[in-house]
């Protein structure tokens, strides 16, 4: 299995409260992901990095910002959560871009 | 955004037959993934086909591409009950990025 964890794999947190989640890889690789998995909607990417200190948003990231100030680690931050945050959040890594990606386990998140 | 979409989306099976599924896509493509996810865990990747290929294997899995109808199908030989679980396809878009669709429900009856 690619070396990807996710902390904390579980959080209950209340409206309002800031929630950081972490993803941490040790294959080294180039880009890493945050995405949301919801049913009905599938696996939707927050944001995404190409680089240290390089990253840029998906298609669901309003209210979502992301740091990476180190090629392992990669950081998503709920400013203010929401329940409409509430969701499996899955972060992954790729070497190459748009190639083969290796998923972590995932972070239950539930916000009251 | 360019989405696969997989089709059937849940599909129900006795162990040891075969299971086949399939993914459509919109736009131009230089790659196809097909993922695996068991219940409550992320996904694994299965296999991954180029837009120059058109037909791989792996293991019990055999994935085909066809470029000019813009899909694809995977089928898993000779199932087993661990083989239940989501199947998604996936395709490359925009910068550096994956669509994902929205999942494909096999369930293997032992």
């Amino acid at each position: 299995d690619a070396g990807i964890t996710q902390s904390p794999r579980h959080k209950v947190t209340e409206t309002g409260t800031p929630v950081t989640l972490r993803c941490h890889q040790t294959e080294n690789h180039r880009y890493m992901y945050w995405y949301r998995q919801d049913p009905g909607h599938g696996l939707r990417l927050i944001h995404y990095s190409y680089g240290v200190k390089d990253t840029d948003k998906g298609e669901v990231s309003d209210g979502y910002s992301v740091s990476r100030s180190k090629t392992e680690d990669f950081l998503l931050t709920l400013e203010s959560a929401t329940s409409s945050q509430t969701s499996v959040y899955f972060c992954a890594i790729s070497a190459v871009s748009a190639d083969t990606q290796y998923f972590g386990p995932g972070t239950r998140l539930t916000v009251l | 955004s360019q989405q696969g979409e997989e089709d059937p989306q849940a599909l129900s099976i006795q162990e040891g037959e075969n299971a086949t599924m399939n993914c459509s896509y919109k736009t131009s493509i230089n790659n196809l993934q097909w993922y695996r996810q068991n219940s409550g865990r992320g996904l694994v990747h299965l296999i991954l086909i180029r837009s120059n290929e058109r037909e791989k294997h792996s293991g019990r899995l055999r994935v085909t591409l066809d470029t000019s109808k813009k899909s694809s199908s995977l089928l898993i030989t000779a199932s087993r009950a661990a083989d239940t679980a989501s199947y998604f396809c996936a395709t490359p878009y925009g910068n550096n990025r994956l669509a994902f669709g929205k999942g494909n429900q096999v369930v293997v009856i032992p």
